[in-house]
């Protein structure tokens, strides 16, 4: 059974720039979710997708949208860069419901510069 | 508020012994708890997940207890090894009305070394 897949696995971009990282879950789980990882914040949460559903949403900017697509998978984006948005973007998939153990890609490396 | 907290924030240990992580939270009402271990770098393994009926569950070398009452979880390894050398997270999912599925609350994480 294949895990859960994020690309790409590195990128580099460039202040006021945007971004979309891309996130595909396990085979029948139909809930996703995005968080950010820095070493001053630790894990954060930026919001949950369930059957193409915005379920939960955290506390960042609107700049940090996301979207899920009938195959489950899901996409986030990022619009006018900022330094401070360089980190480790992980996804998770779960079934979303009853058993709602997450299983975690291997992240995307977003350095802004 | 809800928060997560982890302690020690790191442990150096030698090899063979037993150890224990703590974490603690801070609302009972909560849908399930999960540990995994971070390798630098790399993406998040599960470990164990315990529900809120729960009160432990097994894997191998490692022992997950949950107290819901005392708002704290343990993570018990025996017969530790290098390879277990990670960084150490809990993570909490709440359930107030049921809407909180999906979203991981998690402590800042133990960072474990483990040398021959």
């Amino acid at each position: 059974k294949a895990g859960v897949t994020q690309t790409p696995r590195y990128l580099i971009k460039t202040r006021g720039q945007q971004v979309t990282l891309s996130c595909s879950p396990i085979s029948g789980h139909r809930s996703v979710s995005w968080y950010q990882q820095t070493p001053g914040q630790g894990l954060q949460f930026l919001f949950e997708y369930f059957s193409e559903t915005q379920r939960n949403k955290g506390n960042f900017p609107g700049r940090f949208s996301g979207r899920q697509f009938s195959n489950s998978r899901s996409e986030m984006n990022v619009s006018t860069l900022e330094l401070g948005d360089s980190a480790l973007y992980l996804c998770a998939s779960s079934y979303g419901q009853g058993n709602t153990e997450a299983f975690f890609g291997q992240g995307t490396r977003l350095t802004v510069v | 508020k809800q928060e997560v907290t982890q302690i020690p924030a790191a442990l150096s240990v030698p090899e063979g012994e037993n150890l224990v992580l703590n974490c603690s939270f801070t609302d009972s009402a909560i849908y399930n708890l999960q540990w995994f271990r971070q390798d630098p770098g790399k993406g998040l393994t599960s470990l164990l997940l315990i529900q809120s009926s729960q009160r432990e569950q097994t894997s191998g070398r490692l022992n997950a207890s949950l107290d819901k009452s005392s708002g704290r979880s343990t993570l018990y390894i025996a017969a530790s090894q290098p390879g277990d050398s990670a960084t150490y997270l809990c993570a909490v999912v709440w359930s107030p009305g049921g809407t909180s599925y999906g979203k991981l609350t998690f402590g800042q994480g133990t960072i474990l070394t483990v040398h021959p």
